[in-house]
């Protein structure tokens, strides 16, 4: 498989539930990223991680909590969401952190 | 002034026009630019990148301001296809701290 791929692509989930977003690229990339995207709204950057390190937590709320257990996979795990966390979350590689980001299709997460 | 600024459109254009698509950006540090293009429900997908020299790839072309800090984006010749939303993308921060994505325009091509 090539490229940047997101799993599950569909999401449903409680307030109460645990899940996790995983996502894999395959393009040898250095720096992965997860991104939100609201309905209407612009693509918000959440987190960055640049060899496997975080860089950047751009004032995520802590009931998202991500891991980077190498450089070819980043995770998201969710736990007590509320229902404005329903969107689309995206993932995205680079080979540095100015070059060029590459998105995964997304996982579409509804709340309830 | 936001960091990265489109007009949200929709820009509602008939096939085979061109249309142009201006972005404003906040800051002077910004090194790297890019167009992506988003469908409905889609992922974002790269278009061009935008350099200094500007840079042509078939019927689209992209430019760079840098003294009045915009990017443009011009499509000739448009078709059906072309319909989508046209995100401007820019480095943060003099580069340390990946891109910065504006809100897109949304561009209709009509037969």
């Amino acid at each position: 498989e090539t490229g940047v791929t997101q799993t599950p692509r569909h999401l449903v989930m409680g307030m109460t539930n645990k899940k996790s977003l995983k996502c894999e690229q395959h393009l040898g990339h250095n720096a992965m990223y997860w991104y939100k995207q609201s309905a209407k709204k612009p693509l918000e950057l959440m987190f960055v991680y640049n060899f496997k390190e975080q860089t950047e937590n751009n004032s995520v709320p802590s009931r998202f909590s991500p891991e980077c257990p190498n450089s070819s996979h980043l995770f998201l795990h969710l736990h007590t969401l509320q229902p404005e966390d329903s969107a689309l979350y995206l993932c995205a590689s680079s080979q540095g952190s100015v070059e060029t980001q590459y998105f995964g299709p997304g996982t579409r997460l509804l709340v309830l | 002034r936001k960091e990265v600024e489109q007009d949200p459109g929709p820009f509602n254009v008939p096939e085979g026009a061109t249309v142009a698509f201006n972005c404003t950006y906040s800051n002077s540090a910004s090194q790297s630019f890019f167009w992506y293009r988003q469908d409905c429900r889609k992922e974002p997908k790269l278009l061009m990148s935008v350099y200094s020299s500007g840079n042509e790839d078939g019927r689209f072309t992209a430019q760079l301001n840098r003294a009045s800090q915009y990017i443009s984006l011009l499509i000739r010749d448009s078709k059906l296809s072309d319909s989508a939303t046209y995100l401007c993308v820019v480095n943060r921060r003099g580069g340390a701290d990946g891109l910065t994505f504006g809100k897109g325009t949304h561009l209709i091509i009509q037969p």
